[in-house]
């Protein structure tokens, strides 16, 4: 089946410091989707990006939809403590239900 | 609150027994998501409502998971004859839309653990 591949699997960084994390997937996409989820809690959705080559921010985020429709990133700008948690990217095609989840990049920022 | 809530919240159960697991989705979501999250790692599709109708159930691991939605607003999964591997996280998602194109909203999950 499809299978979503993020790196990296953690980072550790200074408050302050930007971060990139990126979704790499073996079969194309039309919608990619960005969640961060905290400890006892469900994801909640940070970003969606529905066209290939698209850029979309959201305050300190911003993502990209990779041209190929096979990958898409992630960067956060001046990280802070609260941006602790795990990062999940999606994929979703419109004549199917279900999102593709990949296995998540753990981020712990230092203060 | 006006979230999607699930119970329990945790729940220990003894091998081979059977659970419930509710999902209240947000008031008018017509779209209903479960989704099982494994210790590390990211959510996995289960099965989707829209209303009432199951559409896709290929994401059930087996015919011990069975989830309804009858009235086309609570949702239940149920989990037969639990096993070991079943320990997990199952998250429910329900959307105002048609399909997954709209955003999903999740619930905090029901822990399960079977001893």
């Amino acid at each position: 089946g499809q299978q979503l591949n993020q790196s990296p699997q953690s980072m550790f960084i200074q408050e302050g410091e930007d971060v990139s994390m990126n979704c790499t997937s073996s079969s194309i996409f039309n919608t990619w989707l960005w969640y961060k989820q905290d400890p006892g809690e469900g994801p909640v959705l940070l970003i969606a990006l529905y066209k290939a080559g698209e850029l979309t921010s959201n305050g300190r985020l911003t993502a990209q939809f990779g041209t190929t429709r096979k990958d898409s990133f992630l960067n956060i700008s001046a990280s802070i403590p609260s941006d602790v948690g795990i990062y999940f990217c999606a994929g979703y095609n419109t004549n199917a239900g279900k999102s593709t989840f990949g296995d998540g990049t753990t981020l712990t920022v230092k203060p | 609150g006006a979230g999607v809530s699930q119970s329990p919240r945790y729940k220990v159960a003894k091998r081979g027994q059977d659970v419930a697991l509710r999902c209240d989705p947000i008031s008018g979501h017509v779209s209903l998501f479960w989704y099982q999250q494994a210790l590390g790692q990211g959510p996995e599709f289960l099965t989707y409502f829209q209303n009432e109708a199951q559409l896709d159930k290929s994401g059930l691991p087996s015919d011990r998971f069975f989830a309804e939605r009858p009235e086309g607003s609570v949702s239940t999964l149920k989990i037969q004859r639990t096993q070991q591997e079943d320990s997990a996280v199952y998250l429910c998602a329900s959307s105002r839309g048609l399909g997954g194109i709209y955003e999903q909203y999740f619930g905090p999950g029901t822990r399960l653990t079977v001893t």
